[in-house]
């Protein structure tokens, strides 16, 4: 079975400074990939996507993400945030077949000046 | 084209009343598919459409809980005598071929 692991639940970051939210992923193929970011009380956004070719995934809103197969890793990056950066974020994993959706449980992230 | 629609965008039921959520997909998109999402969790797998077809549900799809997407246009989940546990975001997506596109959700509280 597929599953997601974000081991971080909330991370505090200054205005300006980088960013790195980790994933770790179980699947038994070749997965596909995904980064969303929730408001609060809000749908889910895409920010970028993995389903093969080049690892490293380029996002909207300046966002990558880069596949590690033999790290079984998918972290998102920023290298500079901004406070409108403040969300709730979630990897994901599909199922090439159905493109069933795994979820993490999300990693909130806090911006202060 | 304006995205995947739900509706309402919330609603406070009873507990024991039932509730019925709808959502218009993109209109191009062949794939539906219903999440449900807990305070402090990620979107869990409910169910999902093929066209009319619905392919697959979760064991958390219990039996008070019926899908329909008829004619494979929009979708609408049911939810019959609620109990305090159903309270949560009901998140309804669709795709093709990957592209997948989330609605803003519905937000049921039962009291």
């Amino acid at each position: 079975a597929q599953s997601v692991t974000q081991p971080d639940i909330h991370i505090t970051v200054s205005e300006g400074a980088s960013l790195e939210l980790r994933c770790n992923y179980s699947y038994g193929a070749t997965p596909y990939l995904f980064w969303y970011v929730q408001s609060p009380g809000q749908g889910l956004q895409l920010l970028l996507k993995y389903f093969s070719g080049d690892t490293l995934v380029q996002g909207i809103k300046g966002f990558e993400a880069e596949f590690k197969r033999s790290q079984s890793s998918f972290n998102l990056r920023k290298p500079s945030v901004h406070w409108s950066d403040a969300a709730e974020y979630f990897c994901a994993v599909g199922n090439f077949g159905n493109e069933k959706l795994t979820f993490g449980t999300g990693t909130r992230l806090t911006i202060i000046p | 084209d304006t995205g995947v629609s739900q509706d309402p965008r919330h609603k406070i039921t009873k507990r024991g009343q039932n509730v019925t959520f709808r959502c218009d997909p993109i209109s191009e998109h062949n794939r539906l598919y219903w999440y449900r999402q807990t305070l402090g969790q990620g979107p869990e797998f409910l169910t999902y459409f093929q066209n009319e077809a619905q392919l697959e549900k979760s064991r958390l799809l219990s039996d008070r809980f019926s899908a329909e997407r008829p004619k494979g246009s929009f979708s609408t989940l049911e939810i019959q005598r609620t109990e305090q546990g159903d309270s949560a975001m009901y998140l309804c997506a669709s795709s093709l071929q990957g592209g997948y596109t989330f609605g803003s959700g519905t937000r049921l509280t039962v009291v």
